[in-house]
């Protein structure tokens, strides 16, 4: 069956950088797009960016564009996140989830999600 | 990019029906089909209910089902069950350069 399972999350100062990796099995991975997704301690789920299964595009929320860029690796079934200038706003739990379309593109509904990790940024 | 807007809470008896509305513009709910929903519940990851405004995904209960007026998308959970209690999130496709945009969340709680 389909399995996300994100990891690197940890304590991190303001500033600095951090980068989050989704491993997948169960599917072919290189055939589908990816999100990340986040949910603040205690609040709702906001959409934080997206890649083409091809990496051919991305897309970023406003909140995080020119900080945050998402990339993947096909040949290790990975999916990454790469957070710098981070601030005590992006303390959340980061989830990835597998865009539902496959090789049709992008359709923006997410049918697989990982558990998350948790990623907390404080002095 | 702002979020949809939904209701912070509904509540339910077991049996009953309740509907959860996702109001969002012309920019996105109001502008195309692209409206799923999201279960989410306590320590868990979210799950995907509904999407295309009103297909469910396989797996899913028929007590659900999805439809939009205009700007605004709805959820509506029919025969209420206590396992229905969670939290749940309306998504839609945007045509700003973000291209997706979730709801704020609705606490549904089974009385």
């Amino acid at each position: 069956q389909v399995q996300l399972v994100e990891s690197g999350g940890g304590v991190v100062q303001p500033g600095k950088s951090l980068r989050l990796s989704c491993v997948a099995s169960g599917f072919t991975f290189s055939n589908y797009g990816m999100h990340w997704v986040r949910q603040a301690p205690g609040k709702g789920l906001e959409w934080v960016a997206l890649l083409w299964y091809g990496g051919s595009d991305e897309y970023y929320a406003d909140s995080v564009k020119g900080r945050f860029t998402i990339s993947r690796d096909n040949s290790k079934n990975t999916l990454f996140l790469h957070m710098s200038s981070l601030r005590v706003e992006d303390t959340a739990v980061y989830h990835c989830a597998r865009d539902k379309a496959g090789v049709r593109g992008m359709d923006y509904y997410l049918d697989s999600w990982g558990q998350g990790t948790l990623v907390t940024v404080s002095s | 990019q702002s979020a949809l807007t939904q209701p912070a809470s509904v509540s339910g008896s077991p049996g009953q029906s309740i509907t959860i509305s996702c109001t969002g513009t012309s920019s996105d709910v109001g502008a195309y089909n692209y409206v799923s929903w999201y279960q989410q519940r306590p320590g868990k990851a979210p799950k995907l209910m509904i999407y295309d405004v009103r297909i469910r995904p396989s797996g899913v209960s028929d007590r659900f089902s999805g439809s939009k007026s205009g700007s605004t998308a709805s959820l509506t959970i029919s025969g209420l069950q206590a396992e229905d209690e969670a939290s749940y999130y309306c998504s839609s496709y945007t045509r700003t350069n973000t291209h997706v945009v979730f709801g704020g969340g609705t606490k549904l709680t089974v009385l």
